[in-house]
C-alpha cells in the first residue's frame, strides 16, 4: 500500500494563479480531510469529506474548493491565490471502523505565494 | 466548542530521562478519541498513541504512555527513557465521535516542539 500520496511537494504560486493539490489514497478511506499548517497554530481542517460525492467545510474553507468523485482522490482547489494561503498543507484519510482507527497524512506540501 | 490546548510551546529533556508533554481538552461528547501524533523535522505526522475516552486503562505503546485524566479532560503524553531522536514537534487531537455529529473530524492543538539534549 501507498498509503497516503500528495502532490506536488512544493509549489510557488504568483498571487491570482490558480492550482490543484492531488491527494490519493489505496486503504478505501470514507474519510478524507485537507489541513493546512501554519507556524504556532497546529493544524486547521479546511475541507473533508465522508464519502465520494459528499463534502464539507471546515474551520478554513475560504479560498478553497473540493470535490470527491471516487474513494480514492480528493483535490484540493486554490481559486485565486492570495499570499495567505503560504502554508504546508497535509491530507489525511480515516476510517470509521471504531476503535483506534486514526488519520493517516500524506507527506505534505509545501505551498509558497509571492 | 470543542478545543484542544497544549501550554507549552517548547520542552527540554535530557537524553535518557522522561517528560511529559500536557494536553488539556474540551467537549460536552460523552464518547470521542484522543491522539498524539509526532512531527519531525522531515515534516510527517507519525501516529504515536491512542486512547478512547471509555477505556479505563491509560494507552501505552512502547516508551510511550497516555496519562489520561477525565475528569481533569486531560491526556498527557510520557515519554519514558527519551532519545535524541524524539526531537520533534508533538500535536494532541481529539476526534469528535461521528454518530452524534454526522461528521468525522479531528481537532489539533498547536503542539509542543520537544528538544532532548545529549
Amino acid at each position: 500500500n501507498a498509503g497516503v500520496t500528495q502532490t506536488p511537494k512544493f509549489q510557488v504560486l504568483k498571487t491570482g494563479q490558480s492550482m490543484t493539490l492531488q491527494c490519493a489514497q489505496d486503504m478505501n478511506h470514507e474519510y478524507m480531510s485537507w489541513y493546512r499548517q501554519d507556524p504556532g497554530m497546529g493544524l486547521r481542517l479546511i475541507h473533508y469529506s465522508v464519502g465520494a460525492g459528499i463534502t464539507d467545510q471546515g474551520e478554513v474553507p475560504n479560498g478553497y474548493n473540493v470535490s470527491r468523485s471516487t474513494t480514492e482522490d480528493f483535490p484540493l482547489r486554490l481559486l485565486s491565490a492570495a499570499p495567505s494561503q503560504t502554508s504546508v498543507y497535509f491530507c489525511a484519510s480515516s476510517s470509521d471502523r471504531g476503535g483506534q482507527e486514526t488519520q493517516y497524512f500524506g507527506p505534505g506540501t509545501r505551498l509558497l505565494v509571492l | 466548542a470543542q478545543k484542544i490546548t497544549q501550554t507549552q510551546p517548547g520542552m527540554f529533556v535530557q537524553e535518557k530521562e522522561a517528560v511529559t508533554l500536557d494536553c488539556t481538552y474540551d467537549t460536552s461528547d460523552q464518547s470521542y478519541g484522543l491522539f498524539w501524533y509526532k512531527q519531525p523535522s522531515s515534516g510527517e505526522m507519525i501516529f504515536l498513541i491512542y486512547q478512547g475516552s471509555y477505556d479505563e486503562q491509560n494507552a501505552t505503546e512502547g516508551r510511550y504512555s497516555l496519562n489520561f485524566q477525565k475528569a481533569r479532560k486531560s491526556a498527557n503524553l510520557v515519554i519514558s527513557a527519551s532519545q535524541l531522536g524524539d526531537s520533534a514537534m508533538y500535536f494532541c487531537a481529539m476526534r469528535e465521535p461521528p454518530f452524534t455529529s454526522g461528521t468525522y473530524k479531528y481537532i489539533f492543538g498547536t503542539g509542543t516542539r520537544l528538544k532532548v539534549l545529549a
